[in-house]
């Protein structure tokens, strides 16, 4: 089956820096990764995902970049801002076993 | 269009009795997913389901615990003979798509056990 692995567990950056979260992924057939985004207490929500016919999508200040060939992808958000603090979960898959999730980044974002 | 439902949000039982966790899917959504979460943790996936269909269970343990989605009404995991290692969120995702692409999360069941 798939195994994701993400890094880093904790970031801390200065409001107005950017921030990238790696995640790897060892099924070469999982072809749809999407990244998710839970504030404390809350569910997990949606922010970006990728499909893997494509390298790079972007959208506003975060963009998410994979390279098939190596098996990794990135989550890069520019000039963060206090609400991005939250945990970030990265997964792979798509194929007939579903989804599997990173054990997640907590992003803090410092004033 | 309502997002996807859960409840209870929180749940308290005493060690030994049953807990039952509800899930209502997104409109137009046949695939249900459910997830354990513990604190400081990430999401384990547990067990995948389709109307009246179990498809995958290989994260779920092996007793106590069982799920389904009926015809009608919402999917239920039920654990019985609760004990306190089972603290923890549950949360459903459902999706349009047989593959797991674009699972949309319910706000989550946290369940205490006392």
């Amino acid at each position: 089956g798939e195994n994701v692995e993400q890094h880093p567990s904790t970031l801390s950056v200065q409001e107005g820096d950017s921030a990238v979260i790696k995640c790897t992924y060892s099924d070469s057939a999982s072809n749809y990764f999407p990244w998710y985004k839970q504030e404390l207490g809350k569910r997990p929500q949606l922010i970006i995902d990728i499909r893997s016919n494509v390298g790079e999508k972007k959208d506003q200040r975060i963009a998410v970049t994979l390279n098939k060939t190596a098996k990794h992808f990135s989550l890069h958000i520019t000039e963060t801002q206090p609400e991005d603090s939250a945990v970030y979960f990265c997964a792979g898959g798509g194929g007939a076993d579903g989804l599997t999730f990173g054990k997640g980044t907590h992003l803090i974002i410092q004033p | 269009n309502a997002g996807v439902m859960q409840n209870p949000r929180h749940l308290v039982r005493r060690r030994g009795q049953e807990a039952r966790l509800r899930c209502s899917p997104m409109k137009g959504h046949s695939h249900v997913y459910w997830y354990r979460q513990l604190p400081e943790e990430g999401l384990k996936f547990m067990v995948y389901l389709q109307k009246e269909n179990i498809i995958d269970e290989s994260g779920m343990p092996k007793e106590r615990f069982s799920a389904e989605f009926p015809k009608e009404g919402p999917s239920i995991l039920r654990i019985q003979q609760v004990v306190r290692g089972d603290s923890a969120a549950y949360f459903c995702a459902s999706s349009p798509h047989p593959s797991g692409n674009e699972q949309f999360f319910g706000p989550g069941t946290r369940l205490t056990v006392l």
